[in-house]
């Protein structure tokens, strides 16, 4: 089976503090690849990032840092400093070489100011 | 990464009526992509939509209520016909950019059916 897990319907935190968002998947492929997206209250889907599975750097770009580990099957997301301008609904999605993403239930993330 | 507009941006219709969503893309691409999201849920795909070539409908989705058009390599259509209040959504078209294997999506168009 092909899935991905965000287990965390909502989360909130208070404007500075670090929130880590997390995303599990499951596939049999060994070529695949992972996304995160982010929803703001406007509706449009904004691409953060995308990892295939040969590639288990982390990576960081700005208060923005992912965590792939392919032994957990889990590729988190950590916003550093949340700021109100994070809300939003996050999406994980996984392609797994078959060009069709399967997306996560997504995560609401709510900054407090 | 390719800029998508659809319009309508959103719509209220009435039960029994049909809507077309356009979808335009700022350069060629050869795959787009139609989902819907209901209110409060996830992203699920309704069809992928090649240029030249019937659309591919996935399980639970069927041509004659979302019947999609492919005219181009930039632009698209969807038909959410004969509209039941169960069709409420936001309706989103994606395209895959180039050689990244990364799906853009459009601003997404808003339905609500009474």
């Amino acid at each position: 089976a092909q899935k991905v897990t965000q287990a965390q319907t909502e989360i909130s935190v208070v404007e500075k503090e670090d929130v880590t968002l997390d995303c599990v998947y499951e596939t049999r492929d060994t070529t695949y690849y992972l996304f995160w997206y982010k929803q703001p209250p406007s509706g449009e889907l904004v691409f953060l990032i995308r990892r295939n599975s040969f590639d288990e750097q982390n990576e960081i770009s700005g208060r923005y840092s992912w965590n792939f580990q392919k032994s957990t099957s889990s590729f988190n997301f950590t916003i550093t400093a949340s700021q109100v301008v994070d809300s939003a609904v996050y999406f994980c999605a996984l392609e797994p070489g078959t060009y069709k993403y399967i997306f996560g239930t997504g995560t609401r993330l709510k900054v407090l100011a | 990464s390719a800029v998508i507009s659809q319009k309508p941006s959103r719509d209220i219709c009435q039960r029994g009526t049909s809507l077309t969503i356009q979808c335009q893309v700022d350069s060629q691409v050869t795959m787009m992509f139609w989902y819907r999201q209901q209110p409060g849920q996830s992203l699920t795909l309704i069809a992928t939509a090649n240029q030249g070539s019937e659309a591919t409908y996935e399980s639970g989705f069927v041509i004659d209520k979302f019947p999609i058009s492919r005219p181009n390599l930039t632009f698209s259509t969807l038909t959410v016909s004969n509209m039941s209040p169960e069709d409420s959504s936001i309706y989103l078209c994606s395209v895959e950019g180039g050689r990244t294997d990364t799906q853009y999506f459009g601003p997404g168009t808003r339905l609500t059916v009474l």
